[in-house]
């Protein structure tokens, strides 16, 4: 009864291509976020949908373009994949967009080759 | 610059012993939470303290928060092997209307020997 999954769980790829990394929370919840951690362990927030709307839309290429049909999915699909994209992407989700806890999903680890 | 700054990086202890780690931050925050990351796994909500609360416990686990110095402590007692994964701090900001956005520190990786 995985609360937030992700799919897949690893990911290699070459540069150049066009992949998506899907997310699924069965918590009911409103608010879904992407993040990316990079080598180095820092977290940073990229996109967050509220009710499949978009909230939070961090300073990140447009290559990366999420995408939400319903409140329990967001997808994050990557053009033309870079070297400095490979780093572990975690989805997540809240209740709301002011509830502060997050749960979050066990990661995708992208590699660009 | 990252808003949560974790110290030390990383943290060796015997189990039994307790393991401390502090987080500072930059801007003032309605609340700070603490995160627990086992390899290879997602990110587990352990506690949260509000910016009124200057200390909270949940089991093992003590907080403190000190706004004046825009700092935090996770303190884990009696540790044991499990304990062993990377510890974070987020703040949150103080204005809302953007939506709840965390802002993570680095993390604490934190090795507890058998």
């Amino acid at each position: 009864d995985t609360a937030v999954s992700q799919t897949p769980k690893y990911l290699v790829t070459q540069m150049g291509n066009d992949k998506s990394i899907k997310c699924e929370q069965n918590l009911g919840h409103d608010t879904m976020y992407w993040y990316k951690q990079d080598s180095k362990k820092f977290l940073k927030i990229m996109f967050s949908y509220n009710n499949k709307e978009l909230i939070i839309n961090e300073t990140v290429p447009n290559r990366f373009s999420p995408k939400s049909p319903d409140k329990a999915h967001l997808n994050l699909h990557i053009n033309s994949l870079e070297l400095g994209d490979s780093a572990v992407y975690f989805c997540a989700s809240s209740r709301d967009h002011y509830t502060d806890t997050q749960y979050f999903g066990p990661g995708t680890r992208l590699t660009v080759l | 610059s990252q808003q949560g700054e974790e110290d030390p990086q990383a943290l060796s202890i015997q189990e039994g012993e307790n393991a401390t780690m502090n987080c500072s931050y930059k801007t003032s925050i309605n609340n700070l939470q603490w995160y627990r990351q086992n390899s290879g796994r997602g990110l587990v909500h352990l506690i949260l303290i509000r910016s009124n609360e200057r200390e909270k416990h949940s089991g093992r686990l003590r907080v403190t928060l000190d706004t004046s110095k825009k700092s935090s402590s996770l303190l884990i007692t009696a540790s044991r092997a499990a304990d062993t994964a990377s510890y974070f701090c987020a703040t949150d900001g103080l204005i809302k209307a953007a939506g709840n956005k965390l802002t993570f520190g680095g993390g604490t990786r934190v090795l507890v020997k058998p």
